[in-house]
């Protein structure tokens, strides 16, 4: 089945305590981002990356670190959470070569940092 | 900067009902996309329709269908004989592959 998986669902850690969100893709996409929802700004663009070792700032960078070593796999990082990185992430992927049929995305991870 | 707008933070239909979500965007691209997600309890963002920017004719797909007036930068969704399924929040994109602009979403609720 084509899919993007996340890890974990869900998350509860302290400020300053680094973690990774994991995500990874089995449709051989070239694009992958992360955003973020939150209530009343819908979802904001993080970073994205536009094949290996190519990745880029989206809207809402400060704070998040991101790397793309193998084609499958796009890991989020925040090296030090803070309170107001409290969230709801998602990670997706697409690839132009289908007409742009926009993006297919992970099941979401709530984060919430105390 | 590209935005998009959905000025109806919350909707409610009865159920068989038609209801219609309204979305407008700015871009400066010459080539983007259209989509409208949905997104359910289960929090899971679901397509529903897509529209090329270069094509005049609405994209359908079931029961949901579009309204795209390019010149007024509009992007509507019409979703007729409602469904309690049909419950969600309902998002409006536009972009491109490597960038999509979300609006704030619509909840929409579906009254039996």
């Amino acid at each position: 089945e084509a899919q993007v998986t996340q890890n974990p669902r869900y998350l509860i850690t302290v400020t300053g305590k680094k973690l990774t969100v994991t995500c990874s893709q089995n449709m051989n996409h070239e694009y992958m981002s992360w955003y973020r929802q939150d209530p009343g700004l819908g979802l904001r663009q993080i970073y994205y990356s536009m094949n290996v070792e190519v990745t880029d700032k989206g809207d809402v960078p400060e704070g998040y670190k991101v790397s793309r070593k193998e084609k499958r796999n796009f890991p989020l990082i925040l090296e030090s959470p803070s309170p107001n990185q409290t969230s709801l992430y998602f990670c997706a992927s697409s690839s132009p070569g289908r007409g742009d049929y926009g993006y297919t995305f992970g099941s979401g991870t709530r984060l919430t940092v105390v | 900067a590209q935005t998009v707008t959905q000025s109806q933070p919350e909707m409610s239909v009865q159920e068989a009902e038609t209801v219609t979500l309204s979305c407008t965007y700015d871009t400066s691209e010459n080539n983007y996309y259209l989509f409208w997600y949905k997104q359910p309890p289960s929090r899971q963002m679901i397509l529903v329709i897509r529209q090329e920017a270069y094509k005049q004719q609405n994209a359908t797909e079931n029961r949901f269908s579009v309204n795209f007036q390019k010149a007024a930068k509009s992007f509507s969704l019409k979703i007729s004989d409602s469904q309690l399924g049909d419950t969600a929040m309902y998002f409006c994109a536009c972009g491109a592959t490597n960038k999509l602009i979300f609006g704030t979403g619509t909840l929409l609720a579906v009254q039996p």
